[in-house]
């Protein structure tokens, strides 16, 4: 069965470093999203991509993140310099192209922890 | 402004004793309503997904009922590895695919 895939599952950072998340979803999903969930809150979209193209980055706080999609099949999401507000788990998720179902399929997620 | 609200945050229940899991949503213009499943550090399962009020799911011990202004997740006869975190989440013809979550209910089923 294809799944998302991301890595790494776990990173510890301390403040001001610069941290980079990696997703690479199922083969053939065109649009791809990335969304963050505070523990005990539910997950909330950072970006959602459309092949390579930026399809919502409203909620991506600009001055410290980033995310990619150059070729319209893996992703990158960066976070520099990280805060501790910012542990949490960052979750990928893909969907069809085309699809009457809007079904979102997510990956394991990445756990960081900013110290 | 999209809203989803779940009741309860947290249930308990003896292992075969059904209940059911409540999410209330605001959306202007539902384009659909989805379900799904979240063990411990990791990512949401997929359970289902509703497009209209009156529409009915099921899977297992599970059955998913959407009405105009809520949804309900049954469980029949629940078993200890039925414990997990179940997420509700809609979108919206006026927002797109991106999906809208509540907090969630955490289920401990005992045996």
């Amino acid at each position: 069965e294809a799944e998302v895939a991301q890595s790494p599952r776990y990173k510890i950072t301390e403040k001001s470093q610069a941290v980079a998340f990696w997703c690479d979803p199922i083969s053939g999903h065109a649009t791809l999203y990335w969304y963050r969930q505070i523990l005990g809150q539910g997950p909330e979209l950072l970006v959602q991509f459309q092949d390579e193209s930026v399809v919502d980055d409203s909620q991506l706080p600009k001055d410290r993140f980033s995310a990619e999609r150059l070729k319209g099949v893996d992703s990158t999401l960066k976070i520099q310099p990280a805060e501790l507000g910012d542990s949490a788990m960052y979750l990928c998720a893909s969907r069809e192209r085309g699809s009457l179902t809007d079904t979102q399929y997510f990956g394991p997620g990445t756990r960081l922890t900013v110290l | 402004e999209d809203q989803v609200t779940q009741s309860p945050e947290a249930l308990r229940l003896q292992e075969g004793e059904s209940s059911s899991l409540n999410c209330s949503y605001t959306v202007s213009g539902l384009r659909g309503l989805f379900w799904y499943r979240q063990d411990p550090g990791k990512g949401p399962e997929f359970l289902f997904t509703l497009y209209s009020a009156g529409e009915e799911k099921e899977k297992e011990r599970l059955k998913a009922t959407l009405t105009k202004k809520e949804s309900f997740l049954h469980i029949t006869a629940p078993k200890p590895e039925d414990s997990a975190t179940y997420l509700c989440a809609v979108n919206s013809y006026q927002a797109g695919t991106a999906l809208i979550f509540g907090k969630g209910t955490t289920l401990s089923v005992s045996s």
